[in-house]
């Protein structure tokens, strides 16, 4: 199975600024997505993270606020800008392989904490 | 109606007893069921996957699905206090390339 990571894996931020997240995975995958899971919620589909291309975003989340970039088939970072306390979340990066549904992972997330 | 409803809990339960974990879900597109286990400050791991309707088996892990009734579950066979975690159920269409839709998750405690 693909091994993800994460960068950084926890921050604390000033409402306001920005905080960029890398995922880097040990293979490359064909598909690359960034979900949110705030407290006491599911995780909520982002964007699919494309390759060489814009990313493709989810109902109430724009490019804006959560820039998106995939320069190849094993990276993906994720800004959130202009943060406010709602963004505090965990931030988590998911790969699938071989575009069979059972092979999509996680990765171990971010958690963000924004004052 | 969310797509996908999951009792969020918390559930606690003795060791070793058997846990149902259950998710409704509305959209009859849904081909592809999975759970996942997510342990506190973790991402989820996948744990069971099923193809359209029917059981599956692994260890001391079954997952059932009802597409008649929209209706999928996870059974725990003499749950152990490792398996204490949050399970996630989760599901997609028939397309392989297609975003998850996630429950909002179930907390389980066993108690040694």
């Amino acid at each position: 199975s693909a091994v993800i990571s994460q960068k950084p894996s926890r921050d604390i931020c000033q409402r306001g600024t920005s905080l960029t997240i890398q995922c880097q995975v040990d293979s490359q995958v064909t598909m690359m997505f960034w979900y949110r899971q705030q407290p006491g919620q599911s995780l909520t589909l982002i964007a699919t993270a494309n390759q060489g291309s814009e990313a493709t975003y989810e109902s109430g989340f724009v490019i804006d606020k959560f820039p998106i970039s995939r320069p190849n088939l094993t990276f993906s970072t994720l800004t959130v800008s202009n943060l406010s306390p709602e963004d505090s979340s965990i931030y988590l990066c998911s790969v699938v392989q071989d575009r069979v549904a059972d092979t999509q992972y996680f990765g171990p997330g971010t958690r963000l904490t924004v004052l | 109606q969310k797509e996908v409803e999951q009792d969020p809990g918390p559930l606690s339960v003795p060791e070793g007893a058997i846990v149902s974990l259950n998710c409704t879900y509305s959209n009859s597109a849904f081909q592809y069921f999975m759970w996942y286990r997510q342990y506190s400050r973790k991402g989820p791991e996948l744990l069971m996957y099923t193809y359209s309707s029917g059981n599956k088996e692994d260890g001391r892990f079954t997952a059932q699905v009802d597409k008649s009734s929209k209706y999928i579950s996870l059974f725990i066979r003499d749950s152990q206090p490792s398996d204490s975690a949050t399970y996630l159920c989760a599901m997609t269409d028939n397309s392989g390339n297609t975003p998850l839709v996630f429950g909002k998750g179930t907390r389980l405690s066993v108690i040694a």
